[in-house]
């Protein structure tokens, strides 16, 4: 296994249009996390998953943002009608019940023009 | 990220030892983190400590956790210009979903 994978890792896009990101965790590991940074920031929650099923939602995720988990393997994040003020690094992160840690991808970075 | 605070810069000479501080405000945090961002990549897990520890030792790396004053602090010796990169403290409260905070990180510069 070769950790976690986000594709693409850049994506630009025109305000108004609706970008999907994909995200692929260590295969054992039934927890996934969705996370935001945004320059000179730390990362931001945004949401998280077990297995299949979508168990908390931070208030940054407006309703433009929908997640889904359909098989409890890989994810998807799909932004709606971009804004500006989407352009971040979109991190995913994957963990096992119980562990303490969790292990990063390198992350999809947004760029709204 | 207001939970956990951070200076956002640390500059020290390659060989020398650094040290990063952290305060974070809730009480009730379980488990502390430091993790390490170079440019351009994601966040790797460096060391983490349980909120009933006082110290944890890592090679190179130490962390101390003062929880009286919640603060927490990663040191790291023999300090080397691959070690440059963004820190982040982080805490979570532990429970089912370990879902950490993190503070906006320090940027570690080493030079020669």
């Amino acid at each position: 296994d070769t950790g976690v994978s986000q594709d693409p890792r850049h994506k630009i896009t025109k305000r108004g249009q609706n970008v999907t990101f994909r995200c692929d965790p260590i295969s054992e590991h039934n927890r996934l996390y969705w996370y935001r940074q945004t320059l000179g920031q730390g990362p931001e929650f945004l949401t998280y998953f077990q297995n299949e099923a979508q168990l908390e939602k931070s208030r940054l995720l407006s309703d433009r943002f929908s997640a889904e988990r359909p098989k409890g393997s890989f994810s998807t994040l799909e932004i709606q009608r971009t804004e500006q003020g989407d352009s971040a690094m979109y991190l995913c992160a994957s963990s096992t019940i119980g562990s303490s840690g969790y292990t990063f991808g390198s992350g999809t970075r947004l760029t709204v023009v | 990220g207001e939970d956990v605070e951070q200076s956002l810069f640390l500059s020290v000479r390659e060989g020398d030892s650094s040290v990063i501080n952290c305060t974070y405000t809730d009480s009730s945090s379980t488990y502390l983190y430091w993790y390490k961002q170079e440019p351009g990549a994601g966040l790797q897990l460096l060391t983490y400590i349980f909120s009933n520890m006082d110290m944890k030792q890592d090679q190179r790396l130490t962390v101390l956790l003062n929880k009286k004053d919640k603060h927490l602090s990663l040191r790291i010796a023999d300090t080397q210009t691959g070690d440059s990169a963004i820190y982040f403290c982080a805490e979570s409260m532990g429970g089912g979903s370990y879902i950490p905070t993190f503070g906006r990180g320090t940027s570690l510069i080493v030079h020669p």
